[in-house]
C-alpha cells in the first residue's frame, strides 16, 4: 500500500545549485521521514519531522511539513556530487505504526 | 561499532530452491522488519517483528517465511512457492514504534541481493 508519493521521479541539476523533492500523502500521520539510498545500498535516515512541526533543518537539508496539504518538501542547498543517490518519504500513520516508503526521487548531481 | 548486518551480499538461486538470508543486529532494538525492492521502485513490506516470538505479515509475505528466536537475528527464508524472487532485499530495524517517546527511526542493512537463474 503505497502512501508517499515523492515528485518529480527523477532530478538532475548543476552543482551548487538547489534541490527540491516533494512529498504527497493520503492520510493523516504522526510522522513524516526523509531517507536517502545511494546505488547499491541500504537506506539512511536525514530527518524526521513530526505532525506538530512545520519546519527542520539539518546542515544543508530543510525539511517543510504542510499537513493541511498533505505534503512535505525537501530542499538541499548548494548541492554536491556526493548528494547524487535516491531519496525516499516515509511516513508513519497514526492508526497503526507501520512506516510507508514512497517509491523515491533519483537525484543526479552534473559536476 | 554498532550497526545491523546481512549477509551474503549476492545470492544466487536456482529455481525451486529455498534460500535464506541472515539479518543480526546489535543496536539492542525490539523491531525488525524485511523489505524488498525492485529496480526503480520503492520499499514493500514482508514481514516485521516488535518482539521476539512474534512477527506479522507485511504487503507482500506470500512466497517468504521468517522466524524470531533471538532479539539480534531476523532471517528471511525465500521459499519456492515465491514466484518472481529476483530483488533486492533490505532489513531494519528500529527501537520500538509502539514507544512513542523514542524515534521512529529505521537503520537499515547493507541488502542482499538475490538472483534466480
Amino acid at each position: 500500500s503505497q502512501q508517499g508519493e515523492e515528485d518529480p521521479q527523477a532530478l538532475s541539476i548543476q552543482e551548487g545549485e538547489n534541490a527540491t523533492m516533494n512529498c504527497s500523502y493520503k492520510t493523516s500521520i504522526n510522522n513524516l521521514q526523509w531517507y536517502r539510498q545511494n546505488s547499491g545500498r541500504g537506506l539512511v535516515h536525514l530527518i524526521l519531522i513530526r505532525s506538530n512541526e512545520r519546519e527542520k533543518h539539518s546542515g544543508r537539508l530543510r525539511v517543510t511539513l504542510d499537513t493541511s496539504k498533505k505534503s512535505s518538501s525537501l530542499l538541499i542547498t548548494a548541492s554536491r556530487a556526493a548528494d547524487t543517490a535516491s531519496y525516499f518519504c516515509a511516513t508513519v500513520l497514526n492508526r497503526d505504526d507501520k512506516i510507508i516508503f514512497g517509491k523515491g526521487t533519483r537525484l543526479h548531481i552534473l559536476p | 561499532d554498532g550497526g545491523i548486518t546481512q549477509s551474503p551480499k549476492y545470492l544466487f538461486r536456482k529455481e525451486g530452491q529455498n534460500v535464506t538470508l541472515s539479518c543480526e543486529q546489535n543496536l539492542n532494538h525490539d523491531a525488525m522488519y524485511w523489505y524488498r525492492q525492485d529496480p526503480g521502485q520503492g520499499l514493500r513490506l514482508i514481514y516485521y517483528s516488535q518482539i521476539v516470538n512474534d512477527f506479522q505479515k507485511g504487503d507482500i509475505a506470500e512466497g517468504y517465511s521468517v522466524s524470531r528466536e533471538k532479539k539480534e537475528s531476523f532471517p528471511l527464508t525465500v521459499t519456492s512457492a515465491q514466484k518472481n524472487p529476483t530483488a533486492f532485499y533490505l532489513c531494519a530495524s528500529s527501537v520500538d514504534l509502539r514507544r512513542r517517546e523514542v524515534t521512529d527511526t529505521q537503520y537499515f542493512g547493507p541488502g542482499t541481493r538475490l538472483t534466480v537463474l
